[in-house]
């Protein structure tokens, strides 16, 4: 099975912070990954898929890079509404999906 | 625009089987190149894909769950089911279902909690 190891856990940001979480995969998934956004009590949220390309009404704030093992999503300028937990997905033979990253108010 | 529901029974005894459907609405689930997948994830914890089926009928599933897991589509109906035998405390969860292309998870039902207990 394929291994998603996300970083950091959680981190602490302000209003404007530029956020950057990582994805890396026990082996090498081409760009089949997709980054989440989850709220508390809610279901998870399409952010980001095919490891760069962003979904219909997503801000343009968030961004993905990366493809084999390596993966990023970058918030350019964190908002109030971007407190949330994150979550890579990768569908390279079966979906998997990263522990997540909370990212909590500083 | 294409929305699903889960529903179920919230309480299921250990070692019965847990039983939910996932209803779509606003369009047909046999239309487009999609498949259809449950995910869960118990309080505080993170996502576990479940698995998966096809409108043809093909299923995946997950390895650390495949002896327990069937899961079947009912396009009659525009539902597909999970059933997950030999429940235990452990399988306390929030149940999703969501329609997928690749990595693209879009939409996902809203969740139904799903409690293990005697």
């Amino acid at each position: 099975a394929i291994q998603m190891t996300q970083s950091p856990s959680s981190l602490s940001a302000s209003v404007g912070d530029r956020v950057t979480i990582t994805c890396r995969a026990s082996q090498g998934i081409r760009n089949d990954l997709g980054w989440y956004q989850q709220k508390p009590g809610k279901a998870p949220k399409l952010l980001i898929y095919a490891a760069s390309s962003l979904q219909s009404g997503v801000p343009s704030r968030f961004s993905g890079s990366g493809s084999g093992t390596d993966f990023t999503l970058t918030i350019s300028s964190l908002q109030p509404e971007d407190f949330a937990t994150y979550y890579c997905l990768q569908d390279y033979n079966y979906p998997g999906f990263g522990g997540g990253t909370k990212v909590e108010i500083k | 625009q294409v929305q699903l529901q889960e529903s179920g029974p919230g309480l299921v005894k250990p070692s019965q089987t847990l039983s939910l459907t996932c209803t779509v609405s606003g369009g047909s689930i046999s239309s487009g190149s999609y498949y259809w997948s449950w995910i869960r994830q118990p309080a505080g914890k993170g996502l576990e894909w479940i698995g998966r089926i096809y409108t043809s009928g093909s299923t995946n599933y997950n390895p650390s769950l495949k002896s327990r897991v069937t899961i079947s589509v009912d396009t009659s109906k525009n539902q597909f089911s999970l059933k997950l035998s030999s429940v235990t405390a452990a399988d306390t969860a929030v149940y999703y279902c969501a329609r997928c292309r690749l990595q693209q998870f879009d939409p996902w039902g809203q969740g139904t909690l799903v409690t293990v207990s005697s």
